[in-house]
């Protein structure tokens, strides 16, 4: 079955600076890829997701890209801002089959 | 359009004790998953039911159980609770699609005391 790995689990940096969080796959037949962010209390909410026909999402400050010969993809965040900070989760999710695979999460600190 | 909901928000239970979470999907949602969320950990895999029946199930015992209705609403049913079952549980649900995400819940937060 599948497996995702996310790293790191914890991340650290200063108002304004880039994150990056990445994640490998395991399933080659996996083709999509959702990242969700969760508030302290509240439960997961999806964010920005990825198909496996491109390499490349953009919603304004969130990006996501997709290396598929590497199995990997990443999440980017650019001008982070405090309300960034969160504890955030990978996916990956095979054709036909509803069976979602999460990784086990970044905790994503931005201090003012 | 109303979202994943869950009840009861939190949950106070003896040690010993059976606690019954309930979930409504998405309309047009036929699955649902559940997942158990430890204090600061990952998202554990719980159940899977579709249509009706259970299709997957994760490394819990028994005493975890559920079902879903014909109105693809679901309940999770833990029975002897132990205190380590303390934990957010939160209820996810889709829909056919199988390159869609899944919708969650805001969580039953479940206490064993």
């Amino acid at each position: 079955g599948e497996n995702v790995e996310q790293h790191p689990s914890t991340l650290s940096v200063q108002e304004g600076d880039s994150a990056v969080i990445k994640c490998t796959y395991s399933d080659s037949a996996s083709n999509y890829f959702p990242w969700y962010k969760q508030e302290l209390g509240k439960g997961p909410q999806l964010i920005i997701d990825i198909r496996s026909n491109v390499g490349e999402k953009k919603d304004q400050r969130i990006a996501v890209t997709l290396n598929k010969t590497a199995k990997h993809f990443s999440l980017h965040i650019t001008e982070t801002q405090p309300e960034d900070s969160a504890v955030y989760f990978c996916a990956a999710r095979t054709y036909n089959n509803n069976d979602m695979r999460f990784g086990a999460g970044t905790r994503l600190t931005v201090k003012p | 359009e109303a979202g994943v909901t869950q009840s009861p928000t939190h949950l106070i239970k003896t040690r010993g004790q059976q606690a019954t979470l309930r979930c409504s999907p998405i309309s047009g949602h036929t699955s649902v998953y559940w997942y158990q969320q430890a204090l600061g950990l990952g998202l554990q895999f719980l159940l899977w039911y579709d249509e009706g029946e259970e299709r997957n199930r994760g490394n819990f015992p028994p005493r975890f159980s559920g079902r879903q209705f014909p109105n693809y609403s679901s309940e999770l049913n833990v029975n002897a609770l132990e205190l380590e079952d303390s934990a957010l549980y939160l209820c996810a649900s889709s829909g056919r699609e199988a390159n869609y995400g899944y919708t969650f819940g805001s969580g039953t937060r479940l206490t064993v005391v």
